[in-house]
């Protein structure tokens, strides 16, 4: 059964750092490709980031760009995201999701979802 | 960055009844398009991939369809489970938008 499971949310102030990790079983995780959606409280979803199963592609939402950075180690079965220069707005519920695959759009399973609080 | 114009905001409809949800995209997708389903303290659910193609598991009363800019999400007749926050998603090139949501709730 595939499951992904989030941590490393929290309260943080703003301007500071924070690390999400994802960590993936129940299918071969280095041949799908993974991404970060969040959703601030109370709002829809909101796209973050996307990263090929090899690592070798990134894309970012404009949102972000420059002050997150998503990662990926096959051998751990983990995604990641760190997040710098965290600002008020960038406060929601971040969830892993995996991609179906390469040729379709949708992602089929996500992770529980962990929230990230920036604030003073 | 494409915008996902999703109507109504909310649907108000008894079970049984049929639903018909909208998303209009302000450029063509083709068929890259994902809808999903959300409930309160629970993550998304994907329904439908590609437009017209049912995720495993999912209700043959769910269907999708259109192409291009305007696509669909039909729930033929409503079980009390249904009612819910609906998304529809695009992808272009791995880029990725969310449509605003269409609430779905019990008449």
């Amino acid at each position: 059964e595939v499951h992904l499971v989030e941590s490393g949310g929290g309260l943080v102030q703003p301007g500071g750092s924070l690390r999400l990790s994802c960590a993936a079983s129940g299918f071969t995780f280095s041949d799908y490709e993974m991404n970060w959606v969040r959703q601030a409280p109370g709002k829809g979803l909101e796209w973050v980031s996307y990263i090929s199963s090899s690592g070798s592609t990134i894309y970012y939402a404009d949102s972000v760009k420059g002050r997150f950075t998503i990662s990926r180690d096959n051998a751990k079965n983990s995604l990641y995201l760190q997040m710098n220069r965290l600002r008020a707005v960038d406060t929601a519920v971040y969830y892993c999701a995996r991609e179906v695959n390469t040729a379709v759009a949708g992602l089929d399973y996500w992770g529980q979802g962990n929230l990230v609080t920036v604030s003073s | 960055e494409i915008v996902l114009t999703q109507s109504p905001a909310t649907l108000s409809l008894s079970p049984g009844e049929r639903a018909t949800l909208s998303c209009k995209a302000s450029q063509s997708v083709r068929s890259y398009l994902a809808w999903y389903q959300q409930k309160p303290g629970q993550a998304p659910r994907l329904l439908i991939y590609d437009a017209s193609k049912r995720a495993t598991g999912i209700p043959a009363r769910f269907s999708g369809s259109g192409s291009g800019t305007d696509f669909t999400l039909t729930i033929s007749s409503l079980e009390p489970e249904d009612f819910a926050v609906y998304y529809c998603q695009q992808r272009t090139n791995w880029l990725k938008t969310f449509g605003q949501g269409t609430r779905l709730e019990i008449k």
